[in-house]
């Protein structure tokens, strides 16, 4: 049972434009969401996170919408750039010691 | 070096043999966390540690044994390695309980990974 839903395993956008990635969750007892971005033969890194009493989030280039009532999250790029071509995982905290559930990663693609 | 570091970095055993992944931080987290990544699965939580001796199981534990005697030290031992075992494995550490710190940075911090291989 996936609690968290990444439905589009890969995105191709140009460079510029805007870069639109999608999750959906489940279990309404998440209360905090947050977007890792990996490069290949390297860990995940923090990109951005949401509490569930915000339905936006703002940081540079990055920006994260929460839409509760649709157990809806999307992260935003723009202008999406080259370096931004990575796999993105979407993950969700249930308040319970910190233990984090993960999509299961879009691959974005920003090409010239 | 300051951060969170996983040795080896790569892994090939046999069917059978016992292997110990280890994980090491030097932030001095409170939060341990172990996961494996597979394709069409992300990334799955084995075990996780919410200070030295404390330990619990996570999605997928079933194989796996974990202890944490010291706070910077979470290692992963497969007791009797099987092939669908062979996945990539990533350790993270967290300073605080998710969300509640307030701070944006609020987040898990990962190591580079092992990849591992069951023949």
């Amino acid at each position: 049972d996936q609690q968290v839903k990444q439905n589009s395993p890969s995105l191709s956008v140009q460079e510029g434009r805007i870069s639109i990635l999608n999750c959906d969750y489940t279990n309404s007892m998440f209360d905090y969401f947050l977007w890792y971005k990996k490069y290949p033969a390297e860990g995940p890194t923090f990109l951005i996170s949401i509490s569930s009493i915000k339905d936006k989030n703002e940081d540079g280039r990055f920006t994260v919408f929460l839409n509760k009532s649709a157990k809806h999250l999307s992260l935003h790029i723009v202008p999406s750039q080259p370096g931004d071509s990575a796999v993105y995982f979407c993950a969700a905290e249930t308040g319970t010691a910190s233990k984090l559930t993960f999509g299961t990663g879009t691959r974005l693609q920003v090409t010239l | 070096d300051a951060g969170i570091t996983q040795s080896p970095r790569y892994k090939i055993t046999e069917t059978g043999r016992q292997v110990t992944l280890m994980c090491h931080q030097t932030w001095s987290h409170s939060y341990m966390f172990w996961y494996r990544q597979d394709l069409g699965h992300g990334l799955r939580l084995i075990y996780y540690s919410a200070a030295a001796d404390i330990t619990d199981k996570g999605e997928v534990p079933d194989g796996y044994v974990v202890s944490r005697s010291k706070t910077e030290n979470f290692p992963l031992t497969l007791e009797s390695a099987t092939r669908s075992q062979t996945s990539v494995y990533f350790c993270a550490s967290s300073e605080s309980w998710l969300g509640r710190s307030g701070t944006s940075t609020d987040t898990q911090y990962f190591g580079p990974g092992t990849r591992l291989t069951v023949l």
